[in-house]
C-alpha cells in the first residue's frame, strides 16, 4: 500500500523558536495533503488542506502565519510551526491523497511537539 | 456546524464478541463516509462508503451507509485483541469524529 512518511517523530524546542515538519508521499504524487493535530484522547481536528503549487487552506481558527505549510512538489509538504509556544505543543499528523477529498487517506505516522 | 458523532466512546469486550460501533453525521457537503483504525500513530483506511445501503465487507469488518439516517455503522464479529484500537470516523475526509476506543481482552 501507499506510504507516507513524516518526520520528525518527536521534537522538543525552546519557547519562541520555529519547527517544520515534513510529510512525503513515497510512492505516489500527492495532489492534495492534509495537516491535522491531535490532543491526547481528541480526535483528529483538520488544521488546513494543502494542494500541490497553490496556497494552503486554512480551517477556522487556525492562523495561517503561525502554521505555515508549503507544498512545493506532489510529494513534499511542510508544516512550520512559527514561534512556537508551549500551548502549541500537541500531536501533529499528515494525511495525503491522490485525488482530494474523496478517496482514502494514507497517514503519516506524526510528529509530538513539545515546546518547553 | 457540520459534525460527526461516534458513539459509543469507549467500549470493552471479551474476545469473540461481535460489536457494533455507530456513526452519525451533519454536514452542509456530502461526498462519502470513511472509517480509519488509529492503534498508535498514524490512522489506517479501513472502508469508504458512498451508496447507502450497500454494504462494505473485508475479513470480519463490514460497514454500512444510511444516507436517510445521516449515518453509519461498524461491525465486527469474533473479536480478537488485536482490533483494539480507536475506530475514526470521517465525513468527506475533513471532518472527523472524536474516535471509539475499543478494548478487546482475551
Amino acid at each position: 500500500g501507499a506510504v507516507v512518511s513524516q518526520h520528525p517523530s518527536r521534537v522538543i524546542c525552546k519557547s519562541g523558536t520555529s519547527v517544520k515538519i515534513e510529510c512525503r508521499s513515497l510512492d505516489f504524487q500527492a495532489t492534495t495533503m492534509f495537516w491535522y493535530r491531535q490532543f491526547p484522547k481528541q480526535s483528529l481536528m483538520l488544521m488546513a488542506t494543502s494542494n500541490e503549487g497553490s496556497k494552503a487552506t486554512y480551517e477556522q481558527g487556525v492562523e495561517k502565519d503561525k502554521f505555515l505549510i508549503n507544498h512545493a512538489s506532489l510529494t513534499l509538504s511542510t508544516l512550520t510551526v512559527t514561534s512556537a509556544h508551549p500551548e502549541d505543543s500537541s500531536f501533529y499528523i499528515c494525511s495525503a491523497s491522490w485525488s482530494g477529498i474523496s478517496e482514502k487517506l494514507f497517514f503519516g505516522s506524526g510528529t509530538q511537539l513539545s515546546v518547553l | 456546524e457540520d459534525k460527526v458523532v461516534q458513539s459509543p466512546l469507549s467500549l470493552v469486550v471479551h474476545e469473540g464478541d461481535t460489536v457494533t460501533l455507530n456513526c452519525s453525521y451533519e454536514v452542509t457537503n456530502f461526498r462519502s463516509l470513511l472509517w480509519y483504525k488509529q492503534e498508535k500513530k498514524a490512522p489506517t483506511f479501513l472502508f469508504m462508503l458512498t451508496s447507502s445501503g450497500i454494504e462494505k465487507k473485508s475479513g470480519r469488518l463490514s460497514s454500512i451507509l444510511d444516507k436517510k439516517e445521516l449515518s453509519s455503522i461498524l461491525n465486527i464479529t469474533a473479536t480478537q485483541t488485536g482490533d483494539s484500537a480507536i475506530y475514526l470516523c470521517a465525513v468527506s475526509n475533513l471532518i472527523f469524529g472524536k474516535g471509539t476506543k475499543l478494548s478487546v481482552k482475551p
